[in-house]
């Protein structure tokens, strides 16, 4: 059963502290999404990536967030430093590879990030 | 205007009823229409994927798509206290590459025994 995976599951920090999130994406997958989800936002993308590289990361603060894909099985997401407003679950997804006529993506279970 | 509308609700159906889930969105270039289930304090499920005009099923969960309307739906027959979660609409925009979503706010469904 194909999942991706994501941890830690839960965090939580003070403020000013380096938080580093990991996804791994389901095995054949090429296309990996972060996403913030709050009560008040929703859900927002934040960065995402295909064949490792970045395409988008226009939703990240990028003065506090970064966003890499060191191998095609680990993207990772760090915010440095955090702050109280970066509360919030953090997703990842990653999606079925281009060609096949469709795209699909899959929920990891979520890194709930609380900085107090 | 959203890109994706979906009416927050909460919508309220008694068990066994036929819930109906809409959405609009704002891109008419868009391709590609998804239905994601989120139970509380979990992560979104994919439940339908639609690409074409006309309706899918798949057991109790049908996804209407009607893109000179801008409209795409999602139908739960026999509904069941088990499908009371938020449901999300998303789409694939025009022109967008690689898959990207653009959600809704989500309807939260309660169905009440």
């Amino acid at each position: 059963d194909a999942r991706v995976t994501q941890t830690p599951r839960h965090k939580v920090t003070e403020m000013g502290q380096e938080v580093t999130m990991r996804c791994q994406p389901i095995l054949g997958h090429n296309t990996v999404f972060w996403y913030r989800q709050t009560m008040m936002q929703g859900l927002e993308l934040l960065a995402y990536f295909r064949n490792r590289a970045p395409l988008d990361d226009s939703g990240m603060p990028k003065d506090r967030f970064s966003a890499e894909m060191p191998d095609a099985t680990l993207a990772t997401l760090k915010i440095q430093p955090s702050e109280p407003r970066d509360s919030a679950v953090y997703f990842c997804a990653s999606g079925t590879p281009p060609g096949q006529g469709y795209y699909e993506q899959y929920f990891g279970p979520g890194t709930r990030l609380t900085v107090t | 205007q959203k890109e994706v509308e979906q009416n927050s609700g909460p919508l309220s159906v008694p068990e066994g009823a036929i819930a109906s889930l809409n959405c609009t969105y704002s891109d008419r270039g868009s391709q590609s229409f998804f239905w994601y289930r989120q139970y509380s304090g979990k992560s979104p499920e994919l439940i339908m994927s639609i690409y074409s005009n006309g309706d899918k099923e798949d057991g109790r969960f049908t996804a209407q798509l009607n893109k000179a309307s801008q409209y795409v739906s999602l139908l739960i027959r026999d509904s069941q206290p088990s499908d009371s979660a938020t449901y999300l609409c998303a789409v694939i925009a025009g022109g967008t590459s690689y898959g990207k979503l653009t959600f809704g706010q989500g309807t939260i469904l309660t169905v009440h025994p």
